[in-house]
């Protein structure tokens, strides 16, 4: 079945690490996103990618950094100098387009600190 | 700025009745309406979305109505059963070159619905 695929499930954080959430998708979309989701609350746009090798910046990429190599990938690292990043971490995909259609969500990264 | 919001954070609702969720949005260039369904450790799940051209959409048991005029947006669940509780969400993409932004989205905060048996 097409979908998102976000692994890993649970992961773990030390001061000062770097970590990388992967997200792989084959719904053939071109477009894909990253969000964060603090408890009890809605869902923040960290990076957002169009098109293979190009990605731009949403409302909270301090601390984040992501590539796009491949039309099915995604991944977010987040680095040493996101000092709060205990979140839920989503990625999405959509079509592109003049019809546009709904962001599809994979079921997500919890990460938390040691 | 202009943004998504929710009136209610928090719906209990008795199983067999029907559910009504709201949605007020400020941005007067939002076109296009989604509303997704979280449930507890996963994703939001797509439910049913709108375009401004319409203001009735239906699905299986969801009713989504779009008042332009007032910048409203609300779900409606029909039959609510158990399954249905769950964190609910609407979200806007506003009107863009197709080539600026990409289909981005703002969300809001999100309702809680709790079906009582």
């Amino acid at each position: 079945d097409g979908g998102i695929t976000q692994s890993p499930k649970y992961l773990f954080r030390k001061e000062g690490q770097n970590v990388t959430l992967s997200c792989e998708q084959n719904l053939n979309h071109d477009a894909m996103y990253w969000y964060r989701q603090d408890p009890g609350q809605g869902l923040r746009l960290i990076y957002y990618s169009q098109i293979v090798n190009d990605f731009q910046k949403g409302d909270i990429a301090e601390g984040y950094s992501v590539s796009r190599e491949k039309k099915e990938s995604f991944p977010l690292t987040v680095t040493s100098a996101q000092k709060n990043p205990t979140a839920f971490y989503l990625c999405a995909s959509s079509i592109l387009g003049g019809t546009r259609g709904p962001q599809h969500f994979g079921d997500g990264t919890r990460l938390s600190i040691l | 700025g202009e943004s998504v919001g929710l009136h209610l954070p928090t719906l209990s609702v008795q199983e067999g009745d029907n559910s009504i969720i709201n949605c007020a949005y400020s941005n007067s260039a939002s076109d296009y309406f989604i509303w997704y369904k979280q449930e507890s450790g996963k994703g939001p799940q797509f439910i049913i979305d709108i375009r401004s051209n319409m203001d009735k959409r239906q699905g299986q048991r969801v009713t989504v109505l779009l008042n332009k005029t007032v910048k409203h947006l609300s779900l409606q669940i029909a039959a609510t059963q158990p399954g249905d509780s769950a964190v609910y969400f609407c979200a806007e993409n506003p009107r863009r070159l197709i080539k600026a932004a990409g289909n981005k989205l703002t969300f809001g905060g999100g309702t809680r619905v709790l079906v009582k048996p």
